[in-house]
């Protein structure tokens, strides 16, 4: 069975502070995708990124960064210097080849940037 | 261009009453969802339909019913509301029969349902 789990419910940071958001996943899948969404205050659902199982290299782009670590079953986040507009709850998410398309979301981070 | 479109984005009703929800995708995806979003944020699937072809049905009640007319629209009809379908609705869509990116599901707006 597939799990997701997003240990920190809330992040509070000061802007330009760098904050890393973390997930740990659990899966028997040799084959498996990870993905990252926000979802910013007005409701939607925005794709970040995604990652199969095949992929370690971590990844960036522009200020975000995804480090992903198979031995840990970690695929974490970094926001480098947070803007306000970083402001949004993010979800961590992870698809088996074996069990369809369904999306196994974590509980997903609200993370607050202050001014 | 919106590429998953939902309508309503609001939807207020009444206990009892019977009402639908619709979504649109205009990216050539060969798979839909819906999922719900509760009120403490958490996201679950309910339906998936690839190719008008249902693959994917969470437990559900039955008053839930999908309904796929065509690759570009799945729509969500739910019967006999009960208060605790207040929730979020999201529909999303992937494109699972290629070589390319696959998997990657693109979410709509939402549809916020409150049922009083």
């Amino acid at each position: 069975a597939q799990k997701v789990t997003q240990a920190q419910t809330e992040i509070s940071v000061v802007e330009k502070e760098d904050v890393t958001l973390d997930c740990v996943y659990e899966t028997r899948d040799t084959t498996y995708y990870l993905f990252w969404y926000k979802q910013p205050p007005s409701g939607e659902l925005v794709f970040l990124i995604r990652r199969n199982s095949f992929d370690e290299q971590n990844e960036i782009s522009g200020r975000y960064s995804w480090n992903f670590q198979k031995s840990t079953s970690s695929f974490n986040f970094t926001i480098t210097a947070s803007q306000v507009v970083d402001s949004a709850v993010y979800f961590c998410a992870l698809s088996e080849e074996t069990s369809g398309s369904r999306l196994t979301f974590g509980e997903g981070t609200q993370l607050t940037v202050n001014p | 261009d919106t590429a998953v479109s939902q309508t309503p984005k609001y939807l207020v009703t009444q206990m009892g009453n019977d009402k639908s929800i619709k979504c649109e995708q205009n990216l050539g995806h060969d798979t839909m969802y819906w999922y719900k979003q509760d009120s403490k944020k958490f996201l679950k699937i309910m339906f998936s339909y690839n190719n008008k072809e249902l693959i994917i049905n969470e437990t559900v009640p039955n008053r839930f019913s999908p309904k796929s007319p065509d690759k570009a629209h799945l729509n969500l009809h739910i019967n006999s509301l009960e208060l605790g379908d207040s929730a979020v609705y999201f529909c999303a869509s992937s494109q699972q029969s290629t070589s390319g990116p696959k998997n990657i599901q693109y979410f709509g707006a939402g549809t916020r349902l409150s049922v009083l």
